[in-house]
């Protein structure tokens, strides 16, 4: 498979705590995504970063990227229930998707 | 506005049998997709459309034929199904292909028996 990974596969944590997921990736690319999804629902996107960009925030979203390496990872600060989804990474232009970290936020 | 809006939301089949799967977006986007998702397995493509009038095939065409119908419609079609096509369908669209953000509909379940 050409896809992503990301890392953990799972991840629990309590609210109010940082949570950060890795995506590692095979191919040359030129952005790299990351979406949410919620279950039983379909993909939202959250943040783009493109492939000569190091780092990105977006409120309490933080990407980087390391072309270098081929891996982005995504820090959700001060986590809320309300982030308790599924989130994929996903490259472009290859449209290929990780196979997702699967967020549990306690509350 | 809609987004992108699927139909059915769910589906159940016998092996053998075909159906369409519909999919349109009111955001005037030129590109759009079909993705099939299944457990432990993430997203992958099976068709997407660059453009209206282009289709191309993506990581997992086979058994699938697709209709960019006009700009807002794009079909997918399992022509004899298959158990092995039991999965949840995402369809989805961009402005322009292959470097920006995809919308995303709330998906089809589909089950074949």
């Amino acid at each position: 498979s050409q896809q992503g990974e990301e890392d953990p596969q799972a991840l629990s944590i309590q609210e109010g705590e940082n949570a950060t997921m890795n995506c590692s990736y095979k191919t040359s690319i030129n952005n790299l995504q990351w979406y949410r999804q919620n279950s039983g629902r379909g993909l939202v996107h959250l943040i783009l970063i493109r492939s000569n960009e190091r780092e990105k925030h977006s409120g309490r979203l933080r990407v980087t990227l390391d072309t270098s390496k081929k891996s982005s990872s995504l820090l959700i600060t001060a986590s809320r229930a309300a982030d308790t989804a599924s989130y994929f990474c996903a490259t472009l232009p290859n449209l290929f998707f990780g196979t997702g970290t699967r967020l549990t936020v306690i509350p | 506005n809609a987004g992108v809006t699927q139909t059915p939301k769910f589906q159940v089949l016998k092996t053998g049998q075909s159906m369409t799967l519909q999919c349109a977006q009111d955001m005037n986007h030129n590109s759009m997709y079909w993705y099939r998702q299944d457990p432990g397995m993430g997203l992958r493509l099976i068709y997407y459309s660059a453009s209206e009038g282009t289709t191309d095939k993506g990581e997992v065409p086979n058994g699938y034929n697709v209709s960019r119908l006009n700009k807002r419609e794009f079909s997918l079609r399992l022509e004899s199904a298959a158990p092995s096509q039991t999965s949840v369908y995402f369809c989805a669209s961009s402005v322009t292909a292959l470097n920006e953000k995809l919308f995303f509909g709330s998906g089809t379940q589909l089950s074949v028996l």
